[in-house]
């Protein structure tokens, strides 16, 4: 069960798009569609953002967008504001039966 | 209003046991899957276990199998995580989530002599 791939940090102007991967195997994000994204800022819960590799929850902002190639997911965040500043994880259901995170990845807007 | 609320957490001594619970309103807690999940303070979350609808299906990370028991009351909406045999590196904050991504705060789980 060894932690998803994500790059430890991503940094962007505001307005610019950054994008932040999630590398898994074949076992997991290659293997299922059932790939999510959280937010979260210090001291908080996260906040669920993508679920099943692209879909939006109801009233999240399409500035958020997430999508899949191959063992490798991907969360676009476009129009960067200074909001947006936070840690961000992925997760996948994995063929065992468990689910798994990304190492996490901080985002600074510059 | 949905809210999962977690108790049940303090301080532990090694080799102790403590029972963490979640307890959810504002949603049929009845078909929903539920997940705990960790975080050491400063690090990355950590899944630690999922329990189907009914009770009848659960599953382990491999770090907390076989001391970690989860199980679920839904006649009290309540979802429970028995934690046995804890270890140092079992400190964290502990969260309950709702499988479509529904988080509660989190209870912190401190295991130290």
């Amino acid at each position: 069960q060894s932690a998803l791939t994500q790059p430890a940090s991503v940094s962007g102007s505001p307005g610019q798009s950054i994008t932040i991967s999630c590398t898994g195997t074949s076992s997991d994000v290659g293997g299922f569609k059932y790939v999510s994204w959280y937010q979260q800022h210090p001291g908080k819960a996260p906040k669920r953002l993508i679920y099943e590799v692209s879909n939006r929850p109801p009233g999240l902002s399409d500035r958020f967008s997430g999508s899949k190639s191959g063992n490798t997911a991907s969360l676009t965040i476009s129009g960067l504001q200074t909001e947006d500043e936070a840690d961000y994880y992925c997760s996948s259901y994995t063929r065992s039966g468990t689910e798994v995170f990304g190492t996490g990845t901080e985002v600074t807007v510059l | 209003e949905v809210q999962l609320v977690e108790s049940g957490g303090g301080l532990v001594q090694p080799g102790g046991s403590l029972r963490l619970s979640c307890a959810a309103s504002g949603f049929d807690f009845r078909n929903n899957w539920m997940h705990w999940v960790r975080q050491v303070p400063g690090k990355g979350l950590v899944w630690v276990s999922r329990i189907n609808n009914d009770g009848s299906g659960t599953a382990y990370a491999d770090s907390v199998k076989g001391r970690f028991t989860i199980s679920r009351d839904n006649a009290r909406n309540t979802v429970y995580l028995q934690m046995d045999s804890l270890r140092v590196e079992d400190t964290a904050v502990y969260y309950c989530l709702r499988a479509d991504g529904e988080w509660g705060q989190g209870t912190l789980v401190t295991v130290s002599s």
